[in-house]
């Protein structure tokens, strides 16, 4: 079956821009979740969705959002960019299922120049 | 506050030989343990996971042990292949939130 796919795979933005990514789950999942990751900070925990509702949210500031569709498909948006938003951003999709752990998409790797 | 340590950045291991990864968490809330393994340019590939209930898990190669008491869990790999080489991040969460707190991994090399 296929897995989480995102889009686009590289973007590159100026400061102060915004900029929305995609996320499709594997199908059936119903929670997406979206993670950042950068040197610095390893992988830290943006948001996540299920039924269309988020459910957590990391500590980030509300430049970042996100939504998903009733399909499951999902989409963050990060306005009004900064450089230290340079990041790769990765979305991962569950089944509910805690044993079967969480799966990741390839992510998509924004550069904020 | 990092709530999920790797405290080794790096490790290398001759191949055929025993690999083990160390993670220690201080949130004493998380009850399920996970292991990814990631390489450049990809997402994070689950690998094995871990109730708080179990001291140990095992699927092929790969081994999780858990000792709550020292909040601290290990992952094993034996025998270590080259193509184990990569990143491995252990990650922690907690019963009825979807979130995954993360350690910051450990980079494997596999010495042929």
């Amino acid at each position: 079956k296929a897995g989480v796919t995102q889009t686009p795979r590289y973007l590159i933005k100026t400061r102060g821009q915004q900029v929305t990514l995609s996320c499709s789950p594997i199908s059936g999942h119903r929670s997406v979740s979206w993670y950042q990751q950068t040197p610095g900070q390893g992988l830290q925990f943006l948001f996540e969705y299920f039924s269309e509702t988020q459910r957590n949210k990391g500590n980030f500031p509300g430049r970042f959002s996100g939504r998903q569709f009733s399909n499951s498909r999902s989409e963050m948006n990060v306005s009004t960019l900064e450089l230290g938003d340079s990041a790769l951003y990765l979305c991962a999709s569950s089944h509910m299922d805690r044993a079967g752990g969480y799966t990741f998409g390839s992510g998509t790797r924004l550069t904020v120049v | 506050d990092q709530q999920v340590k790797q405290n080794s950045p790096s490790l290398s291991v001759q191949e055929g030989r025993i690999s083990i990864l160390n993670c220690d968490y201080t949130n004493s809330m998380f009850d399920y343990f996970l292991w990814y393994k990631k390489y450049p340019a990809e997402g994070p590939t689950f690998l094995i996971s871990i109730s708080s209930i179990k001291d140990k898990n095992e699927d092929g190669r790969f081994t999780v042990f858990l000792n709550k008491s020292a909040k601290h869990l290990s992952l094993h790999i034996v025998p270590s292949q080259p193509g184990d080489s990569a990143v491995y991040f252990c990650a922690a969460s907690v019963l009825g939130n979807e979130k995954l707190t993360f350690g910051t991994g450990t980079r494997l090399t596999i010495i042929p």
